[in-house]
């Protein structure tokens, strides 16, 4: 199987503290993208990174890209409750538009 | 940002009966789109690649005879789950991109279905 890891597998935090998901990937890859999804419903895109880029910003979103050890990482600053969902990233590569997805964090922000 | 429609959002159908699910992209041409399936607190499995006036594109493992894919138009794509079982029980959710600008993919709300 192709998909990636994303650690950790849950994470509890409180309003207010930043929350950071890593995700690690096993091929070459044309960009990373990071999508959030609450409970039963689907998928909402949050930001993407292309292969030649290493950091990017969007709100209160950073994600960084280090291609050589193949892995991203997703922080959230000033975590809110309402950011509570599954967060996954997405892989793709080569020219056929597919997404890889890996297994996902599940986020708990706590008031 | 584009928007994708997908319905239903949920079904509940009798073992051996088919269920049709339908994807739309409301505000752009998709000649991509993408089924995917969700088990509880797991990860999006693709299941097949549908391309607008041909063929779908099946992943390993999953039953084209089973899970018939038809993209007739820029806008619409459907999954049918043929001859249901129990263990087709799982979230579908389906995905479109913006053939123009082809990068971001966006999804629809997902489908529950329970065969029982």
């Amino acid at each position: 199987s192709q998909q990636g890891e994303e650690d950790p597998q849950a994470l509890s935090i409180q309003e207010g503290e930043n929350a950071t998901m890593n995700c690690s990937y096993k091929t070459s890859i044309n960009n990373l993208q990071w999508y959030r999804q609450n409970s039963g419903r689907g998928l909402v895109h949050l930001i993407l990174i292309r292969s030649n880029e290493r950091e990017k910003h969007s709100g209160r979103l950073r994600v960084t890209l280090d291609t050589s050890k193949k892995s991203s990482s997703l922080l959230i600053t000033a975590s809110r409750a309402a950011d509570t969902a599954s967060y996954f990233c997405a892989t793709e590569s080569g020219g056929g538009n597919k997404l890889t997805f890996g297994t996902g964090t599940q986020l708990k922000v706590e008031l | 940002g584009a928007v994708v429609s997908q319905h239903p959002s949920w079904v509940i159908c009798k073992s051996g009966t088919s269920v049709k699910i339908e994807c739309r992209s409301l505000d752009f041409q998709a000649t991509t789109m993408f089924w995917y399936r969700q088990f509880p607190k797991q990860s999006l499995m693709l299941m097949a690649t549908s391309n607008e006036g041909s063929k779908a594109t099946y992943e390993q493992g999953v039953e084209k005879d089973k899970f018939l894919i038809n993209h007739a138009s820029l806008t619409l794509s459907t999954l049918t789950v043929t001859s249901a079982h129990p263990e087709d029980s799982s979230f579908y959710i389906c995905s479109a991109r913006d053939a123009t600008t082809r990068t971001e993919a966006f999804f629809g709300q997902g489908t529950r279905l329970t065969v029982v």
